[in-house]
C-alpha cells in the first residue's frame, strides 16, 4: 500500500523555466510534508516543508503547495537551474498524535533533468 | 556545523554473516532513525530512537535492530545477511520534539551482500 506517491517517474526541464512536481497521498493522518533532493552516491538533502495547516510555503526559489482536500502536494522551482537536476523525494510524517515521530513516508522519487 | 556522519560508507558481506552500521546525528539532535533504500522499494522506514529508546518501528524482520546510546550516537545491526539486504541504508536526525522537524539525512553505506 503505498501511501505516497510520485507518479511521475522523469521530469525534463529547460534552464530558466519552471519546474513542477507532483506527490499525492492517501493518508488523512499525514499532517507534515517535506521535499528532498537527492544527487548519486550522497544522501537527501532537506529543501523544504509545510504543515498541514498551511497551502502554501516559500524559500528562495523553492515553494511547496499543499491541497488537503485533494492529498496533493507540489513543489514548484523557478527559475530552474542545470544543478537542480537530481531526484526529489516528497515525503510525509504522521507527528501530531506523538506516535510516528521519525518515520517519514516517502514516494518513490522523480528525477528532474534540467537543459541549459 | 557538522551534518549526520554515517560509517562506513562502503561494506562488503557474505550471506550468513552480520553487520553493523554507526551513524553520529547533528549536535544536539536527539532523535535517529534508519531507512533501507533499494531500487524495487524505494526509500523505507526502519526504525528510529530518541533519547536511547526506540519510539517507531518499520515492518522489516528481527533481524533488523538497532540501538541508540547516551550521547545520540546510534548503531543499526542486521545478522543473518541475505542478498535480499543489499541496499544503501541512511540515518537521518532530528531534535525529535514537537512536531514540524526535518529530519537530516548522512550519505548512506552502501551494503553489498554476495
Amino acid at each position: 500500500d503505498q501511501q505516497v506517491k510520485q507518479n511521475s517517474p522523469s521530469l525534463s526541464v529547460q534552464e530558466g523555466r519552471i519546474s513542477i512536481l507532483n506527490c499525492d497521498y492517501t493518508n488523512s493522518m499525514f499532517d507534515y510534508f517535506l521535499w528532498y533532493k537527492k544527487y548519486p552516491a550522497e544522501g537527501p538533502t532537506f529543501l523544504i516543508s509545510i504543515s498541514s495547516i498551511k497551502d502554501k510555503n516559500e524559500d528562495g526559489r523553492f515553494t511547496v503547495f499543499l491541497n488537503k482536500s485533494a492529498k496533493h502536494l507540489s513543489l514548484h522551482i523557478v527559475p530552474s537551474q542545470p544543478g537542480d537536476s537530481a531526484v526529489y523525494f516528497c515525503a510525509a510524517l504522521s507527528g501530531a498524535g506523538g506516535t510516528s515521530y521519525g518515520k517519514l513516508t516517502f514516494g518513490q522519487g522523480t528525477i528532474l533533468t534540467v537543459h541549459p | 556545523k557538522a551534518g549526520v556522519t554515517q560509517t562506513p560508507r562502503y561494506l562488503i558481506k557474505t550471506r550468513g554473516q552480520q553487520v553493523t552500521l554507526s551513524c553520529s546525528p547533528i549536535s544536539g539532535h536527539r532523535s535517529v532513525s534508519w531507512y533501507q533504500q533499494t531500487p524495487g522499494q524505494g526509500l523505507q522506514f526502519l526504525f528510529e530512537y530518541f533519547s536511547e529508546t526506540q519510539r517507531n518501528k518499520g515492518n522489516f524482520p528481527g533481524r533488523f535492530s538497532g540501538r541508540q546510546f547516551s550521547n545520540s550516537r546510534s548503531e543499526m545491526n542486521v545478522s543473518t545477511l541475505e542478498l535480499g539486504d543489499s541496499a544503501l541504508y541512511l540515518c537521518a536526525s532530528s531534535l525529535g520534539q514537537g512536531i514540524n522537524q526535518p529530519q537530516h539525512f548522512g550519505d548512506g553505506t552502501r551494503l553489498s551482500i554476495l
